[in-house]
């Protein structure tokens, strides 16, 4: 059982590059989230989805884009990368969205921006 | 707005000490306080949480207080191991209806000494 996978798990992107953050759980999770891990700043929520062709704001969602066709894939699009999004990305899912469920993260993409 | 405040950045225990982190919060409709640990190089994963209704829950060598007059939460290790040298997040859920969102403090780097 692999739970919450993210890749790549490393990247350097230049100014105005895009990418996607894949992420992928094979726990048939309803719930799941994209946060990024600044220091000083902790974890904040970029974007979450309650299921399949729901998805919403978070905390700091500028810059990105979600979707999220499947209940198993959840990628995170940057259009136009910028050196503010220099930063430690983690994928988390839960079973659904009370406040008790636990959320599982994957192992976090670093993401570099020149 | 720091919602969820962790206001130690570091904690420093010697081994079989204990070791108390704490957590001040300022919405008083969060509804579930939980707390994450993590590994270098690692997503963060779950710990030990508590209901807004009760004031303490025991896991093991864990016990998380709430206070929620004085709008602050703390997790105890006794005894503290080396394994524990970690950094830990405190969390606290929102429910807004539709879905439960975490709001995460900064997280406070414990290294337990032998």
């Amino acid at each position: 059982n692999a739970g919450v996978t993210q890749t790549p798990k490393f990247q350097v992107l230049k100014t105005g590059q895009s990418m996607t953050l894949q992420c992928a759980q094979d726990m048939n999770h309803e719930y799941m989230s994209w946060y990024r891990q600044d220091p000083g700043m902790g974890l904040r929520l970029i974007h979450y989805s309650v299921g399949a062709g729901i998805t919403d704001q978070g905390e700091v969602p500028n810059g990105y884009n979600v979707s999220r066709s499947t209940t198993e894939d959840f990628p995170l699009r940057l259009l136009s990368a910028a050196p503010s999004q220099t930063s430690v990305y983690f994928c988390a899912s839960t079973p659904g969205a009370s406040g008790a469920n636990v959320l599982t993260f994957g192992a976090g993409s670093r993401l570099t921006v020149l | 707005d720091q919602q969820v405040k962790q206001n130690s950045p570091s904690l420093s225990v010697q081994e079989g000490r204990i070791s108390i982190l704490n957590c001040d919060y300022t919405n008083s409709m969060f509804d579930y306080f939980l707390w994450y640990k993590k590994y270098p190089a690692e997503g963060p994963t779950f710990l030990i949480s508590i209901s807004s209704i009760k004031d303490k829950n025991e896991d093991g060598r864990f016990t998380v207080f709430l206070n929620k007059s004085a709008k602050h939460l703390s997790l105890h290790i006794v005894p503290s191991q080396p394994g524990d040298s970690a950094v830990y997040f405190c969390a606290a859920s929102l429910n807004t209806g539709t879905a439960s969102k975490l709001t995460f403090g900064t997280g406070t780097r414990l290294q337990v000494t032998l």
